[in-house]
């Protein structure tokens, strides 16, 4: 059974504190993927890694980094927090590219005050 | 990019009847269309996919319609429940990048 798990289940920052969210996954599965969840707009793509040290832009890549140095832990890193970053942001992991199916983490409800 | 519309985004039905819910996509190259369900305070988790080469793929009472022509698929619900009650969420990608693209989500509702 595919287990992700996520650092925090909910998080308060204020504005420009570094913030990290941590995502972790146990089944050596390669892709490893950040969505942001915002009401009315979906699941946006922030960032999403192939294997360990690769990084690759989303959609919405402005104002996060990214962080794989181990296969089964993918790192969300806000530099600066803004308002406009308070959100729930969902981590998911899938086996390989061509796989198709992404399991998600339970989410970080992320407020920036 | 590809763009993805879904509509409505909510629906209220009786326990019984059906739902149906519809994306469109705007990137003929896209060939993979998964829906994921995601109940209140949890995360989302896959129930049906369809890859472009199938027109229709079915699974107990949900089922899942392509037109490639017009570009949309569909979500069909039949006998619907109240555990069917979440958001469900359409999305569409293709061989070369493999990125999910989301659609926006629908609230659906069923009452007892």
């Amino acid at each position: 059974d595919v287990k992700v798990t996520q650092s925090s289940r909910y998080l308060v920052k204020r504005t420009g504190e570094k913030v990290f969210l941590e995502c972790v996954q146990d089944m050596d599965h390669e892709n490893m993927f950040w969505y942001r969840q915002d009401p009315g707009l979906g699941l946006r793509l922030i960032y999403f890694s192939y294997d360990v040290k690769m990084k690759e832009k989303g959609d919405i890549p402005e104002g996060y980094s990214v962080s794989r140095e181990k296969k089964e832990r993918f790192s969300l890193i806000l530099e600066s927090a803004s308002t406009n970053q308070t959100s729930m942001y969902l981590c998911a992991s899938r086996v390989r590219q061509g796989a198709h199916e992404q399991f998600f983490g339970p989410g970080t409800r992320l407020t920036v005050l | 990019g590809e763009n993805v519309e879904q509509h409505p985004s909510t629906l209220s039905v009786q326990e019984g009847d059906s739902a149906v819910i519809k994306c469109t996509y705007s990137d003929s190259a896209s060939n993979y269309f998964p829906w994921y369900k995601q109940e209140l305070g949890k995360r989302p988790q896959l129930i049906i996919d369809i890859r472009s080469n199938v027109g229709e793929k079915k699974d107990q009472r949900i089922a899942v319609t392509l037109n490639k022509t017009a570009k949309h698929f569909s979500l069909h619900i039949t006998e619907t429940q109240p555990e069917d009650s979440a958001v469900y969420f359409c999305a569409a990608s293709k061989g070369n990048t493999d990125k999910l693209i989301f659609g926006t989500g629908t609230r659906l509702q069923v009452f007892p």
